[in-house]
């Protein structure tokens, strides 16, 4: 399974935009790229996916590089509902998942 | 609304005893998985089934046995073979036209 590196943790704070990166060095053609975040005590939820494009949704964007061994998820104007456990995931179709610990986002008020 | 449930939030085991857990869903989604999350970790894959009575052993299956006689259910049995079941247990299906996984509210089994 390809495996994905994110930071253990990050801060930031209120109303500032979030970069949250991840490295996938080992991505194979057909992986997408998927975000989900996690609140305490709460199944994880997704938050955006791509293959080779940028994308934008209404809950953030997803910058991916141009040789896809990277990608950074960015929350333009964070909340305090922002804060959460973030997980970057690649997966090809209806497999099996590897998480990993992923980022804990903290955001002062 | 269309979504998954799973029940009951809190479950108590005691020693030797068997306990099953609910996931049903209403999404129309073939594949469906459990995964189980101790504190501060990730999330690690026990079973998963692609489609009605089939179903694959995840990582860690030991201790665990699952069913998949409807397309809409997927109990999870945690056995007394298990050891350390003490862990949040999370259900989830996986919607092929929207390519993405959904998630249930998560079990929280604490042994007694």
């Amino acid at each position: 399974d390809a495996k994905t590196t994110q930071p253990n943790s990050m801060e930031s704070n209120e109303e500032e935009p979030v970069h949250l990166p991840c490295n996938h060095s080992t991505i194979s053609g057909t992986d997408y790229i998927h975000w989900y975040r996690q609140l305490p005590s709460q199944g994880p939820e997704y938050v955006i996916h791509g293959l080779t494009s940028n994308v934008n949704n209404r809950m953030a964007s997803l910058a991916i590089a141009e040789d896809r061994k990277s990608s950074t998820l960015i929350l333009h104007r964070a909340t305090l509902r922002d804060a959460a456990v973030y997980y970057c995931i690649l997966i090809q179709g209806a497999q099996k998942l590897v998480f990993g610990q992923g980022t804990r986002l903290t955001i002062n008020p | 609304d269309g979504g998954i449930t799973q029940s009951p939030k809190y479950l108590f085991r005691k020693e030797g005893q068997n306990v099953t857990l609910s996931c049903e869903q209403n999404l129309n989604h073939d594949a469906m998985y459990w995964y189980r999350q101790d504190p501060g970790q990730g999330l690690r894959l026990i079973y998963y089934s692609q489609i009605v009575n089939d179903f694959q052993k995840g990582d860690i299956a030991e201790g665990y046995s699952v069913s998949r006689e409807k397309k809409e259910s997927f109990p999870l049995t945690v056995t007394s073979a298990q050891k350390n079941p003490t862990a949040f247990y999370l259900c989830a299906s996986w919607g092929a036209a929207q390519e993405t996984q959904y998630f249930g509210p998560g079990t929280r089994l604490l042994v007694l």
